[in-house]
């Protein structure tokens, strides 16, 4: 079954630079790549996601990368902002619309 | 995208017991899912809630300790049975809306075993 590897766990990044976050995956059959942002005591949120026929795709100043051959994906956010911090979860899914996660990122955005 | 809506939103439980966790959606859904997120640590995938036939379960999780229904397209129960501390956990219902198939998930049900 599909495998998805997340890194960093945690991250910690000044207000305005970037942060990028990367994840792995082992099944060259996903498709479909969701990443999510959880609040503390919050749902996952999706943000974004990328489907294999892209390669890229932003929305403002977050923006998401796959590699397919490689199997591997990124978020990327811009112009970091506190209300940034928050765990990351990236996914991949496995067949009938079934996701694997990742172990999830923590970010931490310091004013 | 749809208003997912869990209860118990939280709950303390004693070990031996069983509870049940109620899903309801505001529209009709053809999948839906349930997802634990223990403390601290990523989601996982409990099982696939299949409308009038029997729940589809991933490996590590079975029924007779996580049964599930699914009546209708907008409703789902999980039950978590005989709870030892090891469950406590976030228990979250999800939904897979639309025809690009993004996965939504509600508040969650956050369950402590004592």
């Amino acid at each position: 079954g599909e495998n998805v590897e997340q890194h960093p766990s945690t991250l910690s990044v000044q207000e305005g630079d970037s942060a990028v976050i990367k994840c792995t995956y082992s099944d060259s059959a996903s498709n479909y790549f969701p990443w999510y942002k959880q609040e503390l005591g919050k749902r996952p949120q999706l943000i974004i996601d990328i489907r294999s026929n892209v390669g890229e795709k932003k929305d403002q100043r977050i923006a998401v990368t796959l590699n397919k051959t490689a199997k591997h994906f990124s978020l990327h956010i811009t112009e970091t902002q506190p209300e940034d911090s928050a765990v990351y979860f990236c996914a991949a899914d496995q067949g009938a619309q079934k996701l694997v996660f990742g172990q999830g990122t923590r970010l931490t955005i310091n004013p | 995208s749809a208003v997912i809506s869990q209860k118990p939103s939280r709950d303390i439980c004693q070990r031996g017991t069983s509870l049940t966790i109620q899903c309801q959606v505001d529209s009709q859904v053809t999948m839906m899912f349930w997802y634990r997120q223990q403390p601290g640590q990523s989601l996982t995938l409990i099982a696939t809630a299949n409308q009038g036939s029997e729940a589809t379960y991933e490996s590590g999780f079975v029924i007779d300790k996580f049964p599930i229904s699914r009546p209708n397209l907008t409703f789902s129960t999980l039950t978590v049975s005989n709870m030892s501390p090891e469950d406590s956990s976030i228990y979250l219902c999800s939904v897979s809306q639309g025809r690009t198939g993004e996965l939504f998930f509600g508040e969650g049900s956050r369950l402590t075993v004592l």
